[in-house]
């Protein structure tokens, strides 16, 4: 069965503390592994999307890594306007989403 | 402004009274779906359209129908919702453009109540 989990569940970090979200994928053929941000009542927002093994993506604060059995989602130097939760999705068709239950980031001043 | 539209926002009913939840998209995308977020259990899909006149089920499709009868248009229709549909209700569409993986751009969340 196609699974993706994502840990921790939830994480508080200090502004400008540096640190990482993981997911974990068993999605067979994955085709595509996402990054979407959520925040409370909203739809998620696509981040990033990481086709293959090695394969690395930035955008502002964030950066999404891809290996064969795992995703990472750093952040550096976190501002509290990045707290939202972030989730993970795979796929193998190309057209349905696996996700994964989400990080919920908190970033304090 | 490229977007994803639901309607009704919110919307509180009762048991066994149909209701259809609209969704629309102004990219000219051929997949739309539709997802339900529950707490603990994370996003679902409960359908997906690959284009007009082509539907499939997701993972939770019981007690749910869906039309594609336009390509902007996806509704949802609960034929007779039930409290365990109580849920936050979530439409994405998608342009294919990416050959095998398909980035979904979703639309605002329609939270519906079922008593």
């Amino acid at each position: 069965e196609d699974q993706v989990t994502q840990s921790p569940e939830a994480l508080r970090l200090q502004e400008g503390e540096s640190s990482s979200l993981n997911c974990s994928y068993t999605v067979s053929g994955l085709r595509g592994l996402f990054w979407y941000r959520q925040d409370p009542g909203k739809g998620p927002e696509f981040l990033f999307t990481l086709y293959s093994a090695g394969e690395e993506k930035e955008k502002e604060r964030l950066k999404a890594t891809l290996t064969k059995k795992e995703s990472f989602l750093h952040i550096t130097a976190p501002k509290p306007e990045d707290s939202a939760t972030y989730l993970c999705a795979g796929s193998n068709s190309g057209y349905a989403l696996n996700f994964g239950k989400g990080t919920s980031l908190l970033v304090t001043p | 402004e490229a977007q994803v539209t639901q309607n009704p926002r919110y919307l509180i009913t009762v048991t066994g009274k149909k209701l259809t939840v609209t969704c629309s998209q102004n990219m000219n995308h051929e997949y739309m779906s539709w997802y339900r977020q529950d707490p603990g259990l994370g996003l679902r899909q409960i359908y997906y359209s690959m284009n007009v006149e082509v539907t499939d089920k997701g993972d939770v499709p019981e007690g749910y129908k869906v039309s594609r009868k336009e390509k902007r248009n996806f509704p949802l229709i609960l034929e007779s919702p039930s409290p365990n549909q109580t849920s936050l209700y979530f439409c994405a569409s998608s342009d294919g453009s990416h050959a095998g993986a398909y980035e979904q751009y979703f639309g605002p969340g329609t939270r519906l109540t079922v008593t």
